[in-house]
């Protein structure tokens, strides 16, 4: 399975946009990319995925680099309420294995 | 709420003593996954199954571990003779096909062995 590199923790003030990069420079192309967040005491909740081509949704936005080999999610506003740890994953379909591979993730904290 | 639900929420049981825990997916998703997360840590893949059938096992799913999805509905993970070592939050996923196929996870069920 391709691994994944996070910074530990970042910080962000409140409703500034945050940056969280991943580096998965031993992308296959068939490996999509994928990003959870795991508030306190929750599971890890659903953020966003995407191939190739940058993805906006309600939550955030995916931005992929030209050779894949990095992500960054893109948090427009934050929030309090975005005080998580955000998980990158790279996630092969075609292989036939659905599981996720998680690492340590990065525990953003929003200032308020 | 429609939800995946997982049972009980907090479970602490003496060392050597069985557990088991149940997981009600999301009704039309045919995935369901589980998960151990310690703390600190990312949570760690155990197992998968796709309607009844347990397709995918971890390595970390020592003998001591046994999952069921009969009829392709809930789940329930057991643990036998537990030690301190399984004390971990236990996370239950599921999820549709296709290539989104994103999982929705329960809020867990946290184990402490004592």
């Amino acid at each position: 399975d391709a691994k994944t590199t996070q910074p530990n923790s970042m910080e962000s003030n409140e409703e500034e946009p945050v940056h969280l990069p991943c580096n998965h420079s031993t992308i296959s192309g068939t490996d999509y990319i994928h990003w959870y967040r795991q508030l306190p005491s929750q599971g890890p909740e659903y953020v966003i995925h995407g191939l190739t081509s940058n993805v906006n949704n309600r939550m955030a936005s995916l931005a992929i680099a030209e050779d894949r080999k990095s992500s960054t999610l893109i948090l427009h506003r934050a929030t309090l309420r975005d005080a998580a740890v955000y998980y990158c994953i790279l996630r092969d379909f075609p292989s036939g294995t659905y599981k996720y591979i998680f690492g340590t993730g990065t525990r953003l904290k929003v200032l308020a | 709420d429609t939800g995946v639900s997982q049972d009980p929420r907090h479970k602490i049981t003496k060392r050597g003593q069985n557990v088991t825990f149940r997981c009600d997916p999301i009704s039309e998703h045919n995935r369901l996954y589980w998960y151990r997360q310690t703390l600190g840590q990312g949570p760690e893949f155990l197992t998968y199954f796709q309607n009844e059938a347990q397709l995918e096992k971890s390595r970390l799913l020592s003998d001591r571990f046994s999952a069921e999805r009969p009829k392709g509905s809930f789940s329930t993970l057991e643990i036998q003779r537990t030690e301190q070592g399984d004390s971990a939050m236990y996370l239950c996923a599921s999820s549709l096909g296709g290539t989104g196929g994103e999982q929705y996870f329960g809020p867990g069920t946290r184990l402490t062995v004592t």
